[in-house]
C-alpha cells in the first residue's frame, strides 16, 4: 500500500505554455501533499504544502501565481506551471502523507519537465 | 532552506565494503529520515529514526542519531552494485511532516 503516482512522467513544452502535473495517492487518502523541485545533481527543494480543500502554503521564493496548486480531493493534487520558461525545466516530485499512520511521506516517481 | 548537510558528497567503494554517510542539521527535530534515489527516479524511503531513538536497523542498513551533536549516520553493510544511488537525509522539524532535505551523497559501488 501507500503508492503515489504522477502523470505525466515526462513532458516537453514550448516556452510560454502551461503544463499541468498530477499527483495521485492510489490506495490511501492523503490529507497533505507536498510538491518538490529538484535540479540536476541537487537536492529536493520544497515548493509548497497542499492540504485538501484549502489553499496551498508556498515556500519563500516560490511564486504562487506561477506554480498553481490545487488539492481538490483526498487523492489528487495538481501543479500547474504557468507560462513556462526554460529555467523552469526541472524534476518535479510530489509526496503525500497518510497522517493517521504517522510521519512518513510517500513519494511519487517524479515528472521531468523540459521547456524549450 | 536546506538545513541538512551531508558528507561525503560522493563516495566510491568496492562491492562488499561498508559505506557510511553522515548528515548534520541545525534545528530541533521530531525525526530524521533517510531516502534513496536512483538517477532520474523518485525517492524510496529507507528508514525513519525518531528524536528519542539512538540507533535503528533495517536489513543491511544501520542508522544512528545523536541529537546532542545534531547529526546522523547511515551505514550500508556488505554493499552491492545495486546500492549505487544518491542518498538523502531529511529532517522533520514540525508535527506537520514538512521535510527538509540534505544535499545528498552520491554512492557508487563498483562490482
Amino acid at each position: 500500500g501507500a503508492v503515489v503516482s504522477q502523470h505525466p512522467s515526462w513532458v516537453i513544452c514550448k516556452s510560454g505554455t502551461s503544463v499541468k502535473i498530477e499527483c495521485r495517492s492510489l490506495d490511501f487518502q492523503a490529507t497533505t501533499m507536498f510538491w518538490y523541485r529538484q535540479f540536476p545533481k541537487q537536492s529536493l527543494m520544497l515548493m509548497a504544502t497542499s492540504n485538501e480543500g484549502s489553499k496551498a502554503t508556498y515556500e519563500q521564493g516560490v511564486e504562487k501565481d506561477k506554480f498553481l496548486i490545487n488539492h481538490a480531493s483526498l487523492t489528487l493534487s495538481t501543479l500547474t506551471v504557468t507560462s513556462a520558461h526554460p529555467e523552469d525545466s526541472s524534476f518535479y516530485i510530489c509526496s503525500a502523507t497518510r497522517t493517521s499512520w504517522g510521519d512518513e511521506q510517500f513519494f511519487g516517481p517524479g515528472t521531468r519537465l523540459t521547456v524549450l | 532552506s536546506q538545513q541538512g548537510e551531508e558528507d561525503p558528497q560522493a563516495l566510491s567503494i568496492q562491492e562488499g565494503e561498508n559505506a557510511t554517510m553522515n548528515c548534520s542539521y541545525k534545528t530541533s527535530i521530531n525525526n530524521l529520515q533517510w531516502y534513496r534515489q536512483n538517477s532520474g527516479r523518485g525517492l524510496v524511503h529507507l528508514i525513519l529514526i525518531r528524536s528519542n531513538e539512538r540507533e535503528k536497523h533495517s536489513g543491511r542498513l544501520r542508522v544512528t542519531l545523536d541529537t546532542s551533536k545534531k547529526s546522523s549516520s547511515l551505514l550500508i553493510t556488505a554493499s552491492r552494485a545495486a546500492d549505487t544511488a544518491s542518498y538523502f537525509c531529511a529532517t522533520d522539524e514540525t508535527s506537520g511532516s514538512r521535510l527538509t532535505f540534505g544535499e545528498g551523497t552520491q554512492l557508487t559501488v563498483n562490482p
